[in-house]
């Protein structure tokens, strides 16, 4: 079966660090993937996605980046934090819901604080 | 944006009555997704509907889907304490997948 892994669950940056985020999935190959952010109380913020290897389309213009080094890895990094990248943050998969249509399958997330 | 928007944006009932929750959305769509969120936790899908179809069942749950007032409702019948949690809809363009604001339920013991 197909599942997705999220790391760091939980971390707390300064302003001005660097930013790793990396989720995997196993049991699925060349998979659609997705990086949403979540702010407190608030809904999904499609980040980026990516087809394939190398292939990353950006959604909102920020100081983000995400690269898919592997079929089944997908990183989201910052060179220099703000406090305003403060959030939830989510990544999926794109899988085949029972009928041939697509539905999203999501990690446990990664919460960050930047202070 | 081609975020959606989710009516109302919190919900408290009793167990046992029925939730409602409304979902507008801008543009038009192949299909619309309802999600679902526990606290702190990523999202789980619960029910897809296409844009041809204008009603779906799936065990207490219950979505319609107006493509000319580009809106759709889900319904929890019987609600359950575990029922509590933050109800999204997401519709998608190609491979791109937008989610709205999200209703937040509370159901009270």
């Amino acid at each position: 079966s197909q599942t997705i892994h999220q790391w760091p669950a939980t971390l707390v940056q300064p302003v001005g660090s660097p930013l790793s985020l990396e989720c995997t999935v196993e049991g699925t190959s060349n998979p659609n993937l997705y990086w949403y952010r979540q702010a407190a109380g608030r809904g999904l913020q499609l980040l980026f996605y990516s087809v394939g290897i190398g292939q990353i389309s950006s959604e909102v213009p920020q100081n983000l980046s995400a690269s898919r080094p592997q079929d089944r890895q997908f990183i989201l990094s910052s060179k220099k934090l703000l406090l305003s990248d403060s959030g939830f943050y989510l990544c999926a998969w794109l899988g085949l819901a029972g009928e041939g249509s697509g539905e999203l399958f999501f990690g446990e997330g990664s919460r960050l604080t930047v202070l | 944006s081609q975020q959606g928007e989710e009516d109302p944006q919190a919900l408290s009932i009793q167990e046992g009555e029925n939730a409602t929750m409304n979902c507008s959305y801008k543009t038009s769509i192949n299909n619309l997704q309802w999600y679902r969120q526990n606290s702190g936790r990523g999202l789980v899908h619960l029910i897809l509907i296409r844009s041809n179809e204008r009603e779906k069942h799936s065990g207490r749950l219950r979505v319609t889907l107006d493509t000319s007032k580009k809106s759709s409702s889900l319904l929890i019948t019987a609600s359950r304490a575990a029922d509590t949690a933050s109800y999204f809809c997401a519709t998608d363009f190609g491979n791109q997948f937008y989610f709205g604001t999200g209703t937040s339920l509370t159901v009270i013991p």
